[in-house]
């Protein structure tokens, strides 16, 4: 079946830009995970939603960052006032739920460069 | 503060020189321990989890093992296609969802 799928692929945005980047889960996922992979640095957690629970933001790293989920499938991730240190690879997972079976499948990724 | 180290950085092997990858870890309490492929330019591709000490799993030429403190990815009898990333990430059983990854070991197989 089809897996995780991420949109754009790559973008190139000047500073102080918005931005937004797209995630659409595993069908029948009920869990959506957002993570940031620097150069040089291991895959950093951003955002969890499960079903119609409140999301973890716990490791979003400022308020220029904010996502959604709607009707529990698509989500986006949107970055306000870019800066170039937001400059990574955004990586969606989705799993079927936070529970025993809980391995994460991940989406392609977005590149994302502010210049 | 859960903390993920994976060691060595960076191995290469000549094709058919087994190795092992190691993950050590420190949480509260572990849900799981996942092991992860990746290849350039792509997402993490899901390969193992492991849930308590002495669990193994196999796949291939890749075996996963879990003591209370440390993973070890063992490659036997590597192909030039198992080049590539390897991530270890835990869940720490307080937190639910989120992941905790290492650094990953780049591995590269020479024919």
């Amino acid at each position: 079946g089809a897996g995780v799928s991420q949109s754009p692929s790559n973008k190139v945005t000047e500073k102080g830009k918005d931005v937004e980047l797209r995630c659409d889960p595993i069908s029948g996922h009920t869990a959506l995970y957002w993570y940031r992979q620097s150069l040089g640095q291991g895959l950093e957690f951003l955002i969890y939603f499960q079903g119609n629970s409140a999301p973890d933001k716990s490791g979003l790293p400022s308020d220029r960052f904010s996502a959604e989920r709607t009707g529990g499938s698509v989500s986006t991730l949107t970055i306000q006032r870019t800066q170039q240190e937001d400059s990574a690879v955004y990586l969606c997972a989705s799993s079927e739920a936070a529970g025993r079976i809980d391995e994460q499948y991940f989406g392609p990724g977005t590149r994302l460069t502010v210049t | 503060e859960d903390q993920v180290t994976q060691s060595p950085e960076a191995l290469r092997l000549q094709e058919g020189e087994s190795s092992s990858l190691n993950c050590s870890y420190t949480v509260s309490g572990l849900r799981g321990l996942f092991w992860y492929r990746q290849d350039p330019g792509k997402g993490p591709e899901f390969l193992f989890t492991l849930y308590s000490a002495g669990e193994e799993k196999e796949k291939e030429r890749l075996k996963a093992t879990l003591t209370k403190k440390e993973s070890f990815l063992h490659i036997t009898a590597p192909k030039p296609e198992d080049s590539a990333t390897y991530l270890c990430a835990v869940q720490d059983s307080g937190s639910w969802g989120k992941l905790q990854f290492g650094a990953g070991t780049q591995v590269v197989v020479t024919p």
